[in-house]
């Protein structure tokens, strides 16, 4: 079946600790993205990737970092420099060759709790 | 930038009854927008889109018309189910360069029997 695969899906990490996030696909989707969700502020842009080997800064980067080294892998590392990291993250990727106004497909999440 | 106006709820509503949750957005250029579903602890699912102006998406008795003169997309359904709690976000995607799919804040929806 071919979908968005988020790991895990649930994370605990101590605070000061990095942690990475997985998000995998196979649907041969270009373009990739990361949100934040938090209650009471929807979903936030973190970073997005329209081809291997380039990603955009989304609206609220800092803390984050991101690598497209492979179309099928857009993996998310939560730093340390990242104030207040628990959140549940939500992995998306789209065809913007399919057409415009093509939608964007949405992985399962991954709850990070920080303590 | 681009950005997209929901009401927060949550919206509390009997089964049967009409539902509307109101979306305005901001954009530059002619935005596709859509209306997605997320049940508790899940991913977000596509519901509808409309890619154009005065296009009406619909989907599970859910329809929303894309209105650009008013900068809204409105969703609503006639007769609401228990089955149809959940939280409703309304997002656009841009029509530029760099394409990104903005959302609002999410409303949530409770049915009850």
């Amino acid at each position: 079946d071919g979908g968005i695969t988020q790991s895990p899906k649930y994370l605990f990490r101590k605070e000061g600790q990095n942690v990475t996030l997985s998000c995998e696909q196979n649907l041969n989707h270009d373009a990739m993205y990361w949100y934040r969700q938090d209650p009471g502020q929807g979903l936030r842009l973190i970073y997005y990737s329209q081809i291997v080997n380039d990603f955009q800064k989304g609206d609220i980067a800092e803390g984050y970092s991101v690598s497209r080294e492979k179309k099928e892998s857009f993996p998310l590392t939560v730093t340390s420099a990242q104030k207040n990291p628990t959140a549940f993250y939500l992995c998306a990727s789209r065809s913007p060759r399919a057409g415009p106004g093509t939608e964007a497909f949405f992985g399962q999440g991954t709850r990070l709790t920080v303590v | 930038g681009d950005s997209v106006t929901q009401m927060e709820g949550p919206v509390t509503l009997s089964e049967e009854a009409f539902l509307t949750i109101n979306c305005t957005y901001t954009a530059t250029g002619y935005p596709s927008l859509f209306w997605y579903v997320q049940y508790p602890g899940e991913g977000l699912q596509l519901l509808l889109k409309a890619t154009k102006a005065d296009d009406k998406g619909s989907n599970k008795g859910f329809e929303a018309t894309y209105r650009k003169e008013t900068t809204s997309f409105h969703l609503e359904k006639g007769s609401v189910q228990v089955s149809d709690s959940a939280v409703y976000f309304c997002a656009l995607l841009n029509s530029g360069g760099y394409q990104k799919v903005t959302f609002g804040i999410g409303t949530k929806l409770q049915v009850i029997p």
